[in-house]
């Protein structure tokens, strides 16, 4: 099915660990996202890519990484977990041509960290 | 900095009422305006997508307007069922990436 995918849907993680969420999308879309969602704060932009080996930061990209190397794929990485990176995380994609394109959202990844 | 801003943030109505969801907007140069529908625990639906030339757009039982001069969106909804019970998202697009709300949680009542 045509979509964004996210993996993993699930994860808890000690305080310092890294890890990397996957992000997927097979509609040849050139933009690519990650945002945050926590209570009271509502979505917030991390990073984002307008293409291939092209990203730049969001709102609250400090202690996040991300790299983009193929058009599909977007993954962030983040470098040594933190409590207050618990939240919700959401990858999504759109063209980049004509405002007659809204963005589509990944199922998300729960991320806990302890 | 831009904002948007979403009123009310929460609303309980009684099925099959016909009810007026607002969003604002500090940009007058937006590029698209979407509307999200997100249920508990779950991802992002898109619902409706309004271009930053067209005035409105309607999906079945929903209608979403945009007012680029006031800086104003609204996303009506007719004749409410309890299956429309959801937190409801606008968002424009600045940029190359997509500026939120808080969202508006919707309950209806059978």
């Amino acid at each position: 099915n045509a979509g964004v995918t996210q993996t993993p849907k699930f994860q808890v993680l000690k305080t310092g660990q890294s890890m990397t969420l996957q992000c997927a999308q097979d509609m040849n879309h050139e933009y690519m996202s990650w945002y945050r969602q926590d209570p009271g704060m509502g979505l917030r932009l991390i990073h984002y890519s307008v293409g291939a080996g092209i990203t730049d930061q969001g709102e609250v990209p400090n202690g996040y990484n991300v790299s983009r190397s193929t058009t599909e794929d977007f993954p962030l990485r983040l470098l040594s977990a933190a409590p207050s990176q618990t939240s919700v995380y959401f990858c999504a994609s759109s063209y980049s041509g004509g405002a007659g394109y809204g963005y589509t959202f990944g199922s998300g990844t729960r991320l806990t960290v302890v | 900095k831009q904002e948007v801003t979403q009123i009310p943030a929460a609303l309980s109505v009684p099925e099959g009422e016909n009810l007026v969801l607002n969003c604002s907007f500090t940009d007058s140069a937006i590029y698209n305006l979407q509307w999200f529908r997100q249920d508990p625990g779950k991802g992002l639906t898109s619902l409706l997508l309004i271009q930053s030339s067209q005035r409105e757009q309607t999906s079945g039982r929903l209608n979403a307007s945009l007012d680029k001069s006031s800086g104003r969106s609204t996303l009506y909804i007719a004749a409410s069922q309890p299956g429309d019970s959801a937190t409801y998202l606008c968002a424009h697009r600045g940029g190359t990436a997509l500026i939120f709300g808080k969202g508006t949680t919707l309950s209806v009542s059978s």
